[in-house]
């Protein structure tokens, strides 16, 4: 089975700090996705990236910054925390076949708060 | 980016009962997926129907696709109280500019035992 884990379930973090969130997915996938999930908004592409290194942007970037320095870990950084960044964060991968996106498999969710 | 919106947004049937929730979205598309979500967790694929194909059985899932309506439907038969859950449809849309999956805001779904 697939498996995506994400670093931490619950988070909190003051204003101001450097947060990182970490998500590692052990079936060799291409494509890593992070999301952020708010009541009312549904899910909302922050970055993502289709190999090592690569990186693009989502819906939603500012305010956040990405590394994918091994295939298999994919982070995403908060450089300032806000307050409007207290939110459910959702890590996904998948494979990239015959150039469509197809099933993504999700982590189990890092729920920030930032005070 | 256009997401695919999800009708209705809340549902609440009882148990052994069929609930249907419908997705409508804009963009032409290579598939169209479903996903479920419990309660403070992580999504879980249902099943993906690509463009060319018009319905699609899984277990209890009906889904099928209306490409000249931009539109689908996810049926769950015979409801059991394991599927109280949030339904998401998400599209990979086609012509590129798009990257990876739009979803929709959800169906919350409730079945009363």
């Amino acid at each position: 089975d697939v498996k995506v884990t994400q670093s931490s379930r619950y988070l909190v973090k003051r204003t101001g700090e450097k947060v990182f969130l970490e998500c590692v997915q052990d079936m060799d996938h291409e494509n890593m996705f992070w999301y952020r999930q708010d009541p009312g908004l549904g899910l909302r592409l922050i970055y993502f990236s289709y190999d090592v290194k690569m990186k693009e942007k989502g819906d939603i970037p500012e305010g956040y910054s990405v590394s994918r320095e091994k295939k298999e870990r994919f982070s995403l950084i908060l450089e300032s925390a806000s307050t409007n960044q207290t939110s459910m964060y959702l890590c996904a991968s998948s494979p990239l076949l015959s150039g469509q996106y197809n099933e993504q498999f999700f982590g189990p969710g890092t729920r920030l708060t930032v005070l | 980016s256009q997401q695919g919106e999800e009708d209705p947004q809340a549902l609440s049937i009882q148990e052994g009962e069929n609930a249907t929730m419908n997705c409508s979205y804009k963009t032409s598309i290579n598939n169209l997926q479903w996903y479920r979500q419990n309660s403070g967790r992580g999504l879980v694929h249902l099943i993906l129907i690509r463009s060319n194909e018009r319905e699609k059985h899984s277990g209890r899932l009906r889904v099928t696709l209306d490409t000249s309506k931009k539109s689908s439907s996810l049926l769950i038969t015979a409801s059991r109280a394991a599927d109280t859950a949030s339904y998401f449809c998400a599209t990979d849309a086609s012509g590129g500019g798009a990257d990876g999956l739009t979803f929709g805001k959800g169906t919350h779904l409730i079945i009363q035992p």
